[in-house]
């Protein structure tokens, strides 16, 4: 059974026109993360929660926002998106354990922008 | 600046034989080393990890080697299988909560 579940799979937007990832999960983790992965290049860490602390880092664009209603969910808005934001976004989770920190992944959502 | 690298972007192995899979990483401020599993179409799995205290750690197939005067770490993975084709990302922590991914390498096991 998923355990972090990532919606839609694909989503293709207009350039400009907003759009909303979301992520949710049942593992009752602490931390859930966002990341960016474009082809053949490393994901990126965009931003995290730690509960309802928000952790954004520092080349982050503005442009990306992102809301945690509640513990199972996270919700990755890009408020104007540009071609250069077509990538694969990944949402996981993890459970701070001191040094072991696994971190559990969603399958992804594929971002086009048109 | 890549702070984790995999100069690899692909291999390929006979079925039965050793898969070396190698990271390399600049900071040496990380202090504990992840590798994970892709498989298309989903998310990356975790594999294998190791601390900064330990050189070596070993599951089933799949051992993990850290020589951190070289900042290198490696994956074997002994017998090879088919099920193994993946795409591995070597992933590091310095603060516990944030990781910094490799590339990853795109590992094929020839039947």
């Amino acid at each position: 059974d998923a355990m972090v579940i990532q919606n839609p799979r694909y989503q293709v937007t207009q350039f400009g026109k907003p759009v909303t990832l979301s992520c949710s999960q049942t593992l009752n983790h602490n931390v859930m993360y966002w990341y960016q992965q474009k082809s053949s290049q490393a994901p990126k860490l965009l931003f995290h929660y730690y509960d309802k602390d928000f952790n954004n880092e520092a080349d982050t664009p503005d442009n990306f926002q992102s809301r945690r209603p509640n513990t199972s969910f996270c919700f990755l808005d890009i408020r104007s998106p540009g071609l250069g934001d077509a990538a694969m976004y990944l949402c996981a989770t993890s459970r701070l354990q001191g040094a072991k920190n696994i971190q559990y992944f969603g399958a992804g959502t594929r971002l086009s922008v048109l | 600046d890549q702070q984790v690298k995999q100069n690899s972007p692909s291999l390929s192995v006979q079925e039965g034989r050793i898969s070396i899979l190698n990271c390399d990483y600049t900071n040496s401020m990380f202090d504990y080393f992840l590798w994970y599993k892709k498989y298309p179409a989903e998310g990356p799995t975790f594999l294998i990890s190791i601390s900064s205290i330990k050189d070596k750690n070993e599951d089933g197939r799949f051992t993990v080697f850290l020589n951190k005067s070289a900042k290198h770490l490696s994956l074997h993975i002994v017998p090879s299988q088919p099920g193994d084709s993946a795409v591995y990302f070597c992933a590091a922590s310095a603060t516990g909560n944030q990781f910094y991914f490799g590339t990853g390498t795109s590992l094929t096991v020839i039947p």
